[in-house]
């Protein structure tokens, strides 16, 4: 079945890394996100990944597929005020490219 | 390029009241999709379409309906409004040639 899950919470200091997880149960997954929604907002694409990759860099944010563990994790290097939002994990699948499962969300926050 | 937008921005209904949430965007996506976002439970697909008058259901179909007659406009319909559609309501559109899917600013609902 199709089902992504994520923690509901991360607190952490301002400039450390933050490191938010994901995983999902559909091993047919072709493409994994990663968005980011600021309060009021809708939600903003902040990076994605292909199933065949292990790892995407892009600036601050480290996307690390583990295929086999079906586990993704995005991390913020040198976290920010900025940075504190909700982030979606999801996925698309082989089967229904238009379709994409959401995770729960992060409330990722920072401390002073 | 105005993007994905949406109306209204709020909208309070009574129970088994009717109304249409419009969705419009001006990118020519084939891909549009109704999602709704309540606490703790992240984004659920209502229902998608992948084209003009193609259209299917998500994760959480009852109670809305959907068309779509051109490729601008999507919108949906709740035909009975029930306490449980309270939510904020968003709508995507997506080209099938890239991975970005674009958010509309959302539509907060009340139904008392």
């Amino acid at each position: 079945g199709e089902d992504v899950e994520q923690s509901l919470f991360l607190s952490v200091r301002e400039g450390d890394s933050s490191v938010i997880n994901c995983t999902y149960t559909d091993s047919s997954s072709t493409y994994l996100y990663w968005y980011k929604q600021e309060p009021g907002a809708g939600l903003q694409l902040l990076t994605y990944i292909f199933s065949n990759m292990d790892m995407k860099q892009d600036q601050r944010l480290t996307v690390l597929l583990n295929k086999k563990d079906k586990h993704l994790s995005l991390r913020i290097a040198d976290t920010q005020t900025g940075d504190s939002a909700i982030y979606f994990c999801a996925e698309t699948l082989y089967s229904s490219a238009s379709k994409i499962i959401f995770g729960s969300g992060t409330r990722l926050s920072i401390r002073p | 390029n105005a993007g994905v937008t949406q109306t209204p921005k709020f909208q309070v209904l009574k129970t088994g009241q009717s109304m249409t949430l419009q969705c419009a965007q001006d990118m020519n996506h084939e891909y549009m999709s109704w999602y709704r976002q309540d606490p703790g439970m992240g984004l659920r697909l209502i229902h998608y379409s992948v084209g003009a008058g193609i259209t299917d259901q998500g994760e959480v179909p009852n109670g809305y309906n959907v068309s779509r007659s051109t490729t601008e406009d999507f919108p949906l319909r709740l035909l009975s409004a029930a306490p449980s559609q309270t939510s904020v309501y968003f709508c995507a559109s997506k080209s099938h040639l890239e991975e970005t899917q674009y958010f509309g600013p959302g539509t907060r609902l009340l139904v008392l």
